[in-house]
């Protein structure tokens, strides 16, 4: 069965503060897919990052990293600098290849961002 | 290009009575899929439609279903709405089935059941 958990609810920090989400998952599959989204108040699920399972490097996006480690099935992310647009709640999905039609999502963590 | 649309963006109905929601994806994509969003469940699967075929369906009872058209739009409804059923529903689309494809998320409607 999959599972996505997210442990952090809530997170709050100051402006420039950098901010890491962890996101740990569970599979059984050896091909799966990982996901960070970003829906801010407006509602909308934006999509940040895709990762297959055969892919481990770190990526860096501007002010946006993710560490992806197997070994610990964790896919964490990491908001360098934050801003008060950073302000939003966060999911960390996975889709596994016997069920690759949907994500499976955490219970997601909400960034606040404080000037 | 335009993303994702959903109508309307916010409902409130009465136990008993029925809903229909709609999403428009965007312009060439095949693929919509619907999730439920509570504070208590989260974000759920509801079901995907993939050229006017239902292709796969979560955990939810029948009084759930949908359909797509030939322009790939698609409706979900619900019957015998409960006060359970309130919260923000949100479609996406695809290129293609299955999330290999970036998936694409409307701005969602929110469902008020009273």
């Amino acid at each position: 069965a999959q599972k996505v958990t997210q442990a952090q609810t809530e997170i709050s920090v100051v402006e420039k503060e950098d901010v890491t989400l962890d996101c740990v998952y569970e599979t059984r599959d050896t091909t799966y897919y990982l996901f960070w989204y970003k829906q801010p108040p407006s509602g909308e699920l934006v999509f940040l990052i895709r990762r297959n399972s055969f892919d481990e490097q770190n990526e860096i996006s501007g002010r946006y990293s993710w560490n992806f480690q197997k070994s610990t099935s964790s896919f964490n992310f990491t908001i360098t600098a934050s801003q008060v647009v950073d302000s939003a709640v966060y999911f960390c999905a996975l889709s596994d290849a016997p069920n690759d039609y949907k994500l499976s999502f955490g219970a997601g963590t909400t960034v606040t961002v404080r000037a | 290009k335009a993303g994702v649309t959903q109508t309307p963006r916010y409902l409130i109905k009465t136990r008993g009575q029925q809903v229909t929601l709609s999403c428009s994806p965007i312009s060439g994509h095949r693929s919509v899929s619907w999730y439920q969003q509570t504070p208590g469940q989260g974000l759920q699967f509801l079901f995907e439609y993939f050229s006017e075929t239902q292709r796969n369906k979560g955990n939810f009872p029948g009084r759930f279903s949908g359909r797509q058209f030939s322009n790939s739009r698609s409706e979900m409804n619900v019957s015998t709405l409960e006060l359970g059923d309130s919260a923000l529903y949100l479609c996406a689309s695809s290129y293609t089935s299955g999330v290999s494809y970036e998936q694409y998320f409307g701005p969602g409607t929110r469902l008020t059941v009273t």
